[in-house]
């Protein structure tokens, strides 16, 4: 699987949007980008996939560039329970089906 | 909507011995994944089972077996405790092999 580069750390106000950028430039073009979250130890939670089109659902939008090398991913009102780890993995349509998980970034959700 | 469930959800062990987690997936998944989560490192995964065969397999000890069960559930035996072995264990269940993996609570593995 392509590796994937994010930010360390980012803060966003309250009721602000945050944005969640991810580079993939290895990626190649049958594999998916994968967005999970995990706040403080639970279970990492699925947010939204995405090939190359942009994807919205009811907890974020997914912004690909059209050369697929780079992601965002938008909360549009970020609430305090939105505070997580940000995982932003690039996971191959076919063969492995593992999840590799990087190193992330932290968002914190300032009041 | 149902969710993945894990149990124990707590375990303390001593060093040396064994410990058994479970995994029950969200109905209709027949796909099983095992990942575990050090203290302040991110999850990387073990082993995958689909359709009661192993299809994929990580850094997983030797020390460690899995197996998935005829009713789709998974679990994690884990032999000859150490203490590196102290972390959360994940399970994530999809409804195919290459479909969105849905995690559970975790096990939080304690070894004393």
């Amino acid at each position: 699987d392509a590796k994937t580069t994010q930010p360390t750390s980012m803060d966003c106000a309250e009721g602000r949007a945050a944005n969640l950028p991810c580079n993939h430039s290895t990626i190649s073009g049958n594999e998916y980008v994968y967005w999970y979250r995990q706040i403080h130890s639970q279970g990492p939670q699925y947010i939204i996939h995405g090939l190359k089109n942009n994807e919205t659902n009811e907890m974020a939008s997914l912004i690909i560039t059209e050369d697929r090398k780079s992601s965002t991913l938008i909360l549009p009102h970020a609430t305090l329970r939105d505070t997580a780890v940000y995982y932003c993995i690039v996971r191959a349509r076919f063969g492995n089906e593992k999840l590799t998980f990087g190193t992330g970034t932290r968002l914190t959700i300032i009041p | 909507a149902a969710g993945v469930i894990q149990s124990p959800r707590h375990l303390i062990k001593e060093k040396r011995e064994t410990a058994t987690l479970k995994c029950y997936p969200i109905p209709r998944h027949d796909t099983v994944y095992w990942y575990q989560q050090g203290p302040g490192q991110d999850p990387q995964f073990l082993i995958s089972f689909y359709e009661k065969m192993q299809s994929d397999k990580g850094s997983i000890p030797d020390r460690f077996s899995a197996q998935q069960f005829s009713d789709y559930h998974s679990e994690l035996n884990m032999s000859s405790l150490e203490l590196g072995d102290s972390a959360l264990y994940f399970c994530a269940s999809s409804l195919v092999p290459k479909d969105t993996q849905y995690f559970g609570p975790g096990t939080r593995l304690t070894v004393l």
